[in-house]
């Protein structure tokens, strides 16, 4: 099965950087993402790691460590509107082939003044 | 393009009610996944359907099905409501199964009494 960890929430202050940390469990692995949701909206794709490393796009980068089963999240001078949740999703395969893409429970970042 | 959409937004029905949720993913989008978001739980993931298949399962009760027609176009419904079925249920829209990103609706929030 697949399983993933992440903090249930992260409070930062404006200008900031924050690390969102996600540990996952899977059975195959094919990607970490992640994703933002703002309250009330849809889920928005930010990023997504394949390999090793570190991706970066923007303010927002992500890191996987394979070998370690764990990702982040970094998250640059925080902006107001970047308060929202976010998620990690691994995609690995199930029993049957085929692929699937299981989400944490998100992380509720709240950016002060 | 158009991005995903999803009928109706809000829904209220009773226990033992069934209801079906309709999901037109983005045009060219042939693979469809439903996910079913409660507070504290993150997304669940509902089923994966593509080409009309259902290539993935998640672990919900019988109650729970879909469909794809043949122009990507995908419902589910859920049987003999329960007081537990609350929920935002989004679908997201993709290429294929397996694309590093997904496209999300905004969600049809049910609400059962």
């Amino acid at each position: 099965g697949q399983s993933l960890e992440q903090p249930s929430e992260v409070t930062a202050v404006e200008g900031a950087i924050v690390q969102i940390n996600c540990t996952y469990q899977t059975s195959g692995f094919y990607g970490l993402s992640w994703y933002q949701q703002h309250d009330g909206g849809a889920p928005t794709f930010l990023s997504y790691n394949a390999l090793d490393g570190l991706e970066e796009t923007g303010r927002f980068s992500s890191f996987l460590s394979r070998s370690d089963s764990y990702g982040y999240l970094l998250l640059q001078e925080l902006q107001m509107k970047d308060s929202a949740s976010y998620f990690c999703a691994v995609r690995g395969w199930n029993s049957g082939g085929y692929q699937k893409v299981t989400f944490g429970t998100g992380t509720k970042l709240q950016v002060i003044p | 393009k158009a991005g995903v959409t999803q009928t109706p937004r809000y829904l209220i029905k009773t226990r033992g009610q069934q209801v079906t949720l309709s999901c037109s993913p983005i045009s060219g989008h042939r693979s469809v996944s439903w996910y079913q978001q409660t507070p504290g739980q993150g997304l669940q993931f509902l089923f994966e359907y593509f080409s009309e298949t259902q290539r993935n399962k998640g672990n919900f009760p019988g109650r729970f099905s879909g469909r794809q027609f043949s122009n990507s176009r995908s419902e589910m419904n859920v049987s003999t409501l329960e007081l537990g079925d609350s929920a935002l249920y989004l679908c997201a829209s993709s290429e294929r199964p397996g694309e590093r990103e997904q496209f999300f609706g905004p969600g049809t929030r049910l609400t059962v009494l």
